[in-house]
């Protein structure tokens, strides 16, 4: 199975303020990769997909980068309702694969 | 706007078994592969098993192979996952996810299609416990 590896499980930040989440798999996915965000009492939102593409909806400060192994989500200037959780998960093979997530918290 | 809403969920015993529903709307169901996903208590999210837009083909991980049956009615707007055998790490919040997709196309082998997850339902609770 391909390993998905979200480095950082904490991250602390303030509103105004940019920050990236790595994403590392464990072996090339090409660009085969989606980002979520969870909010408490909401459901799963599927944020990016191929690694940068943007879903419908998902506000433009959020982009995606990446390619074969090392991904990275970032979020500039960071709004009250950016603090949540953020996972990772490999769509390039069978059984599909979450990172463990990393949670964006208010400084 | 796309709603998935689980229900079915509870207590069983070990060794039972257990039908979760998901009902679509929002979307034409019979266009779209659908899945489960899975989040044990303070572990990471699990995909659990994928049906195809029709029913035809069916994938599952490795540890529900044999046990877990997915199963769709495209008349109903409903997806289902039947859970036989229930272990106590079954225990879990089990999401309804409908699937999108990607497509690269190989000289020698056609298209390929690659599948995430573009919306989620809300999850449904199911505790394996005696």
């Amino acid at each position: 199975d391909v390993q998905m590896t979200q480095s950082l499980s904490y991250l602390a930040a303030s509103p105004g303020e940019s920050v990236s989440i790595s994403c590392k798999a464990s072996k090339s996915i090409s660009n085969y990769l989606a980002w979520y965000q969870q909010k408490p009492g909401e459901a799963y939102k599927l944020l990016i997909y191929s690694g940068s593409t943007l879903q419908s909806g998902t506000p433009s400060r959020f982009s995606g980068s990446g390619s074969g192994t090392d991904f990275t989500l970032t979020i500039r200037s960071l709004e009250p309702e950016d603090f949540g959780l953020y996972y990772c998960q490999q769509y390039y093979e069978k059984p599909y694969t979450f990172g463990a997530g990393t949670k964006l918290e208010l400084k | 706007e796309v709603q998935l809403v689980e229900s079915g969920g509870g207590l069983v015993q070990p060794g039972r078994s257990m039908k979760l529903s998901c009902a679509a709307s929002g979307f034409t169901f019979n266009n779209y592969d659908m899945a489960w996903v899975c989040q044990a208590p303070k572990k990471g999210l699990e995909w659990v098993a994928t049906i195809s837009y029709d029913g035809s083909s069916t994938y599952y991980r490795d540890s529900v192979k044999g046990r877990f049956t997915i199963s769709r009615d495209n008349a109903k707007s409903t997806l289902y996952l039947q859970m036989d055998s229930l272990r106590s790490e079954d225990t879990a919040t089990y999401y309804c996810a409908r699937m999108g997709y990607t497509t690269d196309y190989y000289y020698l082998d056609g298209t390929y299609y690659y599948y995430y997850f573009d919306y989620w339902g809300q999850g449904v609770m199911v505790t394996v416990s005696s």
